[in-house]
């Protein structure tokens, strides 16, 4: 178990809203990231940070912004979503710097109507 | 960019039977990862490979890493209806973020 939770772990949305979703870890980890997952196509990164106000861009990062105001805490904002948004959203953290290795949350099911 | 590809997407067999799933890419990665999903949870890892030519084996499952280091297998001998699920492979370039890149998934049915 890596103490990773997510919430919330479903939420139904309009089209326009805003939608943050919230990935908290409990051993001060410093990478974390999030994914999107949607059938056909694995999983897609859309974010990541590698320490608190250090984030980047992943692969599919439009209209998605984050936030780490603290080590355990990655936000996902979706600033105006859109149906194509529709998906599973998960976050992961990797431990220590010398493996690649990453461990995932429980996700997030997100349906943007 | 680097990209996996994944094969088959689909696999539905017998109780009993083995089967591969290939992980291949054009790209070298530093090293390679499977994870095995079950509906409703996030990946789960099952195993790290790092060098070319490396096999490892976790009770029924067999992995290998490309001598190249360009591409995956995962072999499951006897498979049980216990190792349904999705299995996805991912592979990073070495960055020192530790970005992954991951395959489709293979949707792997096992028949009682």
């Amino acid at each position: 178990d890596a103490g990773i939770t997510q919430s919330p772990r479903h939420k139904v949305t309009e089209t326009g809203t805003p939608v943050t979703l919230r990935c908290h870890q409990t051993e001060n980890h410093r990478y974390m990231y999030w994914y999107r997952q949607d059938p056909g196509h694995g999983l897609r990164l859309i974010h990541y940070s590698y320490g608190v106000k250090d984030t980047d861009k992943g692969e599919v990062s439009d209209g998605y912004s984050v936030s780490r105001s603290k080590t355990e805490d990655f936000l996902l904002t979706l600033e105006s979503a859109t149906s194509s948004q529709t998906s599973v959203y998960f976050c992961a953290i990797r431990k220590g710097t010398s493996s690649y290795e990453q461990y995932f949350g429980p996700g997030t099911r997100l349906t943007v109507t | 960019t680097q990209l996996l590809e994944q094969s088959p997407q689909f696999l539905s067999i017998q109780e009993g039977e083995n089967l591969t799933v290939y992980c291949n890419s054009s790209s070298v990665f530093s090293s390679l990862q499977w994870y095995r999903q079950e509906p409703g949870e996030g990946p789960v890892l099952l195993v790290t490979v790092v060098t070319g030519g490396e096999v490892k084996k976790l009770k029924r499952l067999t992995f290998q890493f490309g001598d190249a280091r360009k591409d995956s297998s995962l072999h499951i001998t006897a498979a049980q209806p216990g190792d349904t699920g999705l299995y996805l492979c991912a592979g990073t370039g070495g960055t020192s973020y530790g970005k992954l890149t991951f395959g489709q998934g293979t949707i792997l049915t096992v028949h009682p």
